[in-house]
């Protein structure tokens, strides 16, 4: 079976840094999106991977390791407004999207 | 700037009604899709069309139709609701027919509630 997996819950604080993984045994790969979905809101897109490495996008990064089927996204300088769900999701063999369940970001002062 | 928009943010009907959801989204956008979110789990994909008349069942079309009359909108049919379909429903839309790798803009969401 399609399987993403990232953690339910993480809690940072503000001005600090956080690593959001998100593992996937899919069948094949075709790209991989990050989301942000503040609560009651709509997901917005933040980053999509398709080749190995790491790409920065102001404070928020996202890096990709094919081999590992492993990704993270790192946001840096964290602020209250950062608040809010990742959603991993990856593009599999047959060019549909498989999301995560999200990962709730709990910022503290 | 894209705009997705959602008939309504909050639903309330009766087990058995028949439900529409409308979706309407203003960038010419070829593909729609509709999801519904539920907590502890990603987004499921209900259907999704890449062009005017066609539609193509995602993971969980049973119990739900759905219709693409323009390009613009993109319409979720619940023929008979029932409480599992207690849900919140998104509607996205993208550039490039079957283009999956472009990036998904969604509407507010509707917040459906069926007694």
């Amino acid at each position: 079976g399609q399987n993403i997996d990232q953690p339910t819950e993480m809690t940072a604080t503000e001005g600090a840094i956080v690593q959001i993984n998100c593992t996937y045994q899919t069948s094949g790969f075709n790209g991989l999106f990050w989301y942000q979905q503040h609560a009651g809101e709509a997901p917005t897109f933040l980053s999509y991977n398709v080749l190995d490495g790491l790409e920065e996008k102001g404070r928020f990064s996202s890096f990709l390791s094919r081999s590992k089927g492993y990704s993270y996204l790192l946001l840096k300088e964290l602020q209250m407004k950062d608040s809010a769900s990742y959603l991993c999701a990856v593009i599999d063999s047959n060019y549909q999207l498989i999301w995560g369940a999200g990962t709730k970001l709990i910022i503290k002062p | 700037d894209v705009k997705v928009t959602q008939s309504s943010r909050y639903l309330v009907k009766r087990t058995g009604e028949k439900v529409f959801l409308e979706c309407v989204q203003d960038m010419d956008h070829e593909n729609m899709f509709w999801y519904r979110q539920d907590p502890g789990l990603g987004l499921r994909l209900i259907y999704f069309s890449y062009d005017v008349k066609m539609k193509e069942k995602g993971d969980i079309p049973e119990g739900y139709s759905v219709s693409r009359e323009k390009k613009e909108r993109f319409s979720l049919i619940l023929e008979s609701a029932s409480t599992n379909q207690t849900s919140m429903y998104l509607c996205a839309s993208s550039f490039g027919q079957g283009a999956t790798y472009n990036e998904q803009f969604f509407g507010p969401g509707t917040r459906l509630t069926v007694l």
